[in-house]
């Protein structure tokens, strides 16, 4: 059972550069989110959507963009990466509100 | 915008030791949830509590939900170093339901 995929685990991006991490889950959920961690913090939201073709900011989403095409497909686009855009990216899906969210393995992005 | 503060924000004890997590808010949610991550890995669901003054009991690990549903604790006994890693509190806000968090516990159990 994959569940959540993340892909890359690992990316170091120049200042500047653009790149889209991807999330693909198996499991129909409708909702689904991206979160960053920095070292030894909880989770701040970036994105969420609640079903294909909806999405909407969370607490942190400058810098950033998603679409939500398919149940399925949930990818985050950064477009001018900054230093403070590095940190741990984790994707998580989740059935409907006090559900259980299940999270993908995360993505180490570092921007020098 | 919905905030959830826990505390305290990082505990170092010896094996043996008793401890509480507390997750606090102003407003009400619907349920809390509680998760754990170890280093390397995304969170994994220990617990969902739904109704206000609900105890639920998981192995050492005892969660209550306040009676006003605005706060949870989370209560280890007789900690062991199996229970190091963050312990991260979750809720649905009031506004569309996404799941926020608060900033995390993180817990070291020295043997």
């Amino acid at each position: 059972n994959a569940g959540v995929t993340q892909t890359p685990k690992f990316r170091i991006l120049k200042i500047g550069q653009s790149m889209t991490l991807q999330c693909a889950q198996d499991m129909n959920h409708n909702y689904m989110y991206w979160y960053r961690q920095d070292p030894g913090m909880g989770l701040k939201l970036i994105y969420y959507s609640v079903g294909a073709g909806i999405t909407d900011k969370g607490e942190v989403p400058n810098g950033y963009n998603v679409s939500r095409s398919t149940t399925e497909d949930f990818p985050l686009r950064l477009e001018l990466a900054a230093p403070s855009q590095t940190s741990v990216y984790f994707c998580a899906g989740q059935d409907g509100q006090n559900t259980e969210a299940f999270f993908g393995q995360g993505t180490r992005l570092t921007v020098v | 915008t919905q905030l959830l503060e826990q505390s305290p924000q990082f505990l170092s004890i010896q094996e043996g030791e008793n401890l509480t997590v507390y997750c606090n808010s102003s407003s009400v949610f619907s349920s809390l949830q509680w998760y754990r991550q170890e280093p390397g890995e995304g969170p994994v669901l220990l617990v969902t509590v739904v109704t206000g003054g609900e105890v639920k009991k998981l192995k050492r690990l005892t969660f209550q939900f306040g009676d006003a549903r605005k706060d949870s604790s989370l209560h280890i006994t007789a900690a062991q170093p199996g229970d190091t890693g963050l312990y991260l509190c979750a809720g649905a806000d009031n506004q569309g339901g996404k799941l926020i968090f608060g900033q995390g516990t993180e817990l070291s159990v020295k043997p």
